[in-house]
């Protein structure tokens, strides 16, 4: 599995876009990207997932440059409840292939 | 929506005393999952399960950990002699389709050894 580099913590105003990036330079040509939130004291909830350009959901929106050696994941208009840690996981879908977190980003949003 | 349940919630119990953390996946789902988080720390992946069998499994489930799936609806994990280091939160997630990489994650079961 790729390994993955993302800052270990953000803050932000309600009300503001918050892109989170994620660098993954060893990604392998089958690997898929994707985003979970965390919640405390919660398991971890699916986001977005993606494998190239762009793709966007009710929730968020993933960029992916061609080289596909890093990702975004941009939150529209950030509230309160939206803080929460992030975690970007790069991996293939065949099998079952467990999910390998890292640390995440912690996003605070502040009022 | 469907989700994944977890009983109980939380879970205190003695050092060396064995315990069971339950999990009730989502219906049609196949793929089944064991994680473990210790407190401030990173979700780590314990073990795996498809069509009655483990798939994978990590080097933190080691001998004092098993999984079964007794019935048609429930997944379990026992430790059969809980150490302290043992304490974290326990999460069950559970997968539809091999074509998928989303996991559906339950609350959890804190599990306290003391």
């Amino acid at each position: 599995l790729a390994k993955t580099t993302q800052p270990i913590s953000m803050d932000s105003y309600e009300g503001q876009e918050v892109n989170i990036t994620c660098s993954h330079n060893n990604i392998a040509t089958n690997d898929y990207i994707t985003w979970y939130q965390q919640f405390p004291s919660q398991g971890p909830r699916f986001i977005i997932q993606g494998y190239k350009t762009k793709v966007t959901n009710e929730v968020a929106s993933l960029f992916i440059p061609a080289d596909r050696k890093s990702s975004t994941l941009s939150l529209p208009r950030v509230s309160l409840s939206d803080t929460a840690v992030y975690y970007c996981l790069v991996g293939g879908y065949s099998g079952n292939t467990p999910l390998v977190f890292g640390k995440g980003t912690r996003l605070s949003v502040i009022a | 929506e469907p989700e994944v349940t977890q009983t109980p919630s939380h879970q205190v119990t003695q050092m060396g005393q064995e315990v069971i953390l339950r999990c009730v996946p989502i219906s049609n789902h196949l793929y089944f999952y064991w994680y473990r988080q210790i407190l401030g720390q990173k979700v780590e992946f314990l073990v795996s399960f498809y069509n009655n069998e483990i798939s994978e499994k990590s080097e933190i489930f080691d001998d004092q950990f098993s999984v079964e799936r007794p019935d048609g609806s429930n997944f379990t994990l026992k430790i059969r002699s809980t150490k302290l280091e043992d304490s974290a939160m326990y999460f069950c997630a559970s997968r539809e389709t091999s074509g998928s990489y989303e996991q559906y994650f339950g609350p959890g079961t804190r599990l306290t050894v003391t």
